[in-house]
C-alpha cells in the first residue's frame, strides 16, 4: 500500500511569509503527527491530529497550526516565517491507540532566506 | 514527562563487527519503544519496536533490541555491521496512555568502516 505522503518535498521562502505543507496518510491511518528537525534542537513533536481534531500539541509557538481533513490528510501551516524555522517537517501516520505503526513521510525540507 | 537519552553521538565500527548503539529513556509509566533510522535528506524508517512481551525484539534488516526495564535501556544491536547500515540512528519512546507522542533522542550517527 502507498506509504505516507509529503508535498512539496522542497521549499524556499522568505522571511515573514507563510508557508502550507501537506500530508496524506497511510489509507485508513486516521491520526497524523508532525515533527520538525533541526541541526540543534533535533526532532520536536509539533502536534497531532485525529478525526479533525488536535488531539496534542508540543512547545512551539501560536505561528504553527495545523488541521486534519475528513479524509486524514492534513496541513500545517507556519505564518510569519523566520529564519529559525529552516528545518525538515516530518509528518507521521497510525492508528490511533494502537501500540505502535507510526509510519514517516520523506519530509519537506523547508529553507527560509 | 517522557524523555530518551541517546550518550554517543557517534559510533564507529568496522564491516563484519558487532555493533551497539544505546539508548536510554526515563516516562513515568510503561513505555513503548522504538528505533528508527534515517538516511540523508530521507524520512525516518522504523527498524523495531518494544510494547509487550518478550525482551529481546528482533527487527528490520537483521537488527534487534534489547528491552531491560531495571537500567531502562533499549539498545541497537547487530551481530555484523555493514557499510549500508551507515545512517543516523534515532530512539524514540512514548508512554502507554499518553496520546501519541513520540519523544526522541538526540541521535547516533553510525559509520561503518570497510
Amino acid at each position: 500500500k502507498a506509504g505516507v505522503t509529503q508535498t512539496p518535498r522542497y521549499l524556499i521562502k522568505t522571511r515573514g511569509q507563510q508557508v502550507t505543507l501537506s500530508c496524506s496518510p497511510i489509507s485508513g491511518h486516521r491520526s497524523v503527527s508532525w515533527y520538525q528537525q533541526t541541526p540543534g534542537q533535533g526532532l520536536q513533536f509539533l502536534f497531532e491530529y485525529f478525526s479533525e481534531t488536535q488531539r496534542n500539541k508540543g512547545n512551539f509557538p501560536g505561528r504553527f497550526s495545523g488541521r486534519q481533513f475528513s479524509n486524514s490528510r492534513s496541513e500545517m501551516n507556519v505564518s510569519t516565517l523566520e529564519l529559525g524555522d529552516s528545518a525538515l517537517y516530518l509528518c507521521a501516520s497510525s492508528l490511533y491507540g494502537a501500540s505502535g505503526g507510526y509510519t514517516f513521510g520523506s519530509g519537506t525540507r523547508l529553507t527560509v532566506v | 514527562a517522557q524523555s530518551v537519552a541517546q550518550p554517543e553521538d557517534q559510533v564507529n565500527v568496522a564491516e563484519g563487527n558487532p555493533l551497539t548503539v544505546k539508548c536510554t529513556y526515563s516516562v513515568s509509566g510503561n513505555p513503548y519503544l522504538f528505533w528508527y533510522v534515517q538516511y540523508p535528506n530521507r524520512g525516518l524508517q522504523f527498524l523495531l519496536k518494544y510494547i509487550t512481551g518478550d525482551n529481546l525484539v528482533k527487527g528490520s534488516y537483521g537488527f534487534e533490541a534489547e528491552f531491560n526495564k531495571s537500567q531502562t535501556s533499549f539498545h541497537l544491536k547487530k551481530p555484523s555491521a555493514l557499510v549500508s547500515d551507515s545512517a543516523l540512528y534515532f530512539c524514540a519512546v512514548r508512554e502507554v496512555n499518553a496520546g501519541n507522542m513520540l519523544t526522541f533522542g538526540g541521535g547516533t550517527r553510525l559509520m561503518v568502516k570497510p
